[in-house]
């Protein structure tokens, strides 16, 4: 079964250092990995993709992930953390040969302090 | 906003009753995820639709139903409601249901569902 798991609830950074959230997967055959986020009261955004080719994807509002397929990995990064990058953060794989759905990790609640 | 519309965005009603979520996709999406998202079971897939037909099931009530018309909104119909089903109801489309069209979802702003 394909899954992802996202090993920490919550990540407290201060503001201008650098941020990872962290995400691992399992998927048999190539990985289709995603990045949302969640902000109180909001539907989920999207952040980023891995489909294929360079294993640094850059995606919206300054954040990137990195791939690693030896090390089934898929976190987050972005190399100065604002307070408004306060939010939910949630690593998805899309499962192949259903539909397009993804399963979402549990979840990281990324708190940036001042 | 995403382009994706939910309503109601808050709902409240008691044990035992019906609901019905609505979910209209973002122009030229064919396709319609529905999500159940709660503290303790995280966001949860429940089913998705593509230009009307089934496409994936996931864990999904047999009390909870959908389905997807022509003009593709999308219904998600919830009954003999328990408190274990208070949660937010999210709405999702895509271009695609396979191939790079499926692979970025758009969300929508949710309905919060509160059974007393």
């Amino acid at each position: 079964a394909q899954s992802v798991a996202q090993p920490e609830d919550q990540v407290n950074v201060a503001e201008g250092n650098p941020l990872t959230v962290k995400c691992t997967y399992s998927v048999s055959g190539n990985p289709y990995l995603f990045w949302y986020v969640q902000y109180p009261n909001r539907g989920l955004q999207f952040l980023l993709k891995y489909i294929t080719g360079d294993n640094l994807v850059k995606g919206s509002y300054g954040f990137e992930a990195e791939f690693n397929k030896s090390q089934t990995s898929f976190h987050l990064k972005k190399p100065s953390a604002l307070v408004s990058d306060s939010a939910l953060y949630f690593c998805a794989v899309r499962v192949i040969g259903q539909g397009g759905k993804l399963i979402f990790g549990q979840g990281t609640e990324l708190s940036v302090k001042p | 906003d995403s382009g994706v519309t939910q309503t109601p965005k808050h709902l409240i009603t008691a044990t035992g009753q019906r609901v019905t979520l609505r979910c209209s996709p973002r122009s030229g999406d064919l396709s319609v995820y529905w999500y159940q998202q709660s503290l303790d079971q995280g966001l949860q897939f429940l089913i998705q639709y593509y230009n009307g037909e089934e496409r994936a099931k996931g864990n999904i009530l047999e009390r909870f139903s959908a389905q997807q018309f022509p003009d593709l909104h999308s219904e998600l119909n919830l009954s003999s409601l328990e408190l274990g089903d208070s949660a937010l109801y999210f709405c999702a489309s895509s271009v695609g249901d396979r191939g790079l069209g499926a692979n970025v979802l758009t969300f929508g702003a949710g309905s919060r569902l509160t059974v007393l």
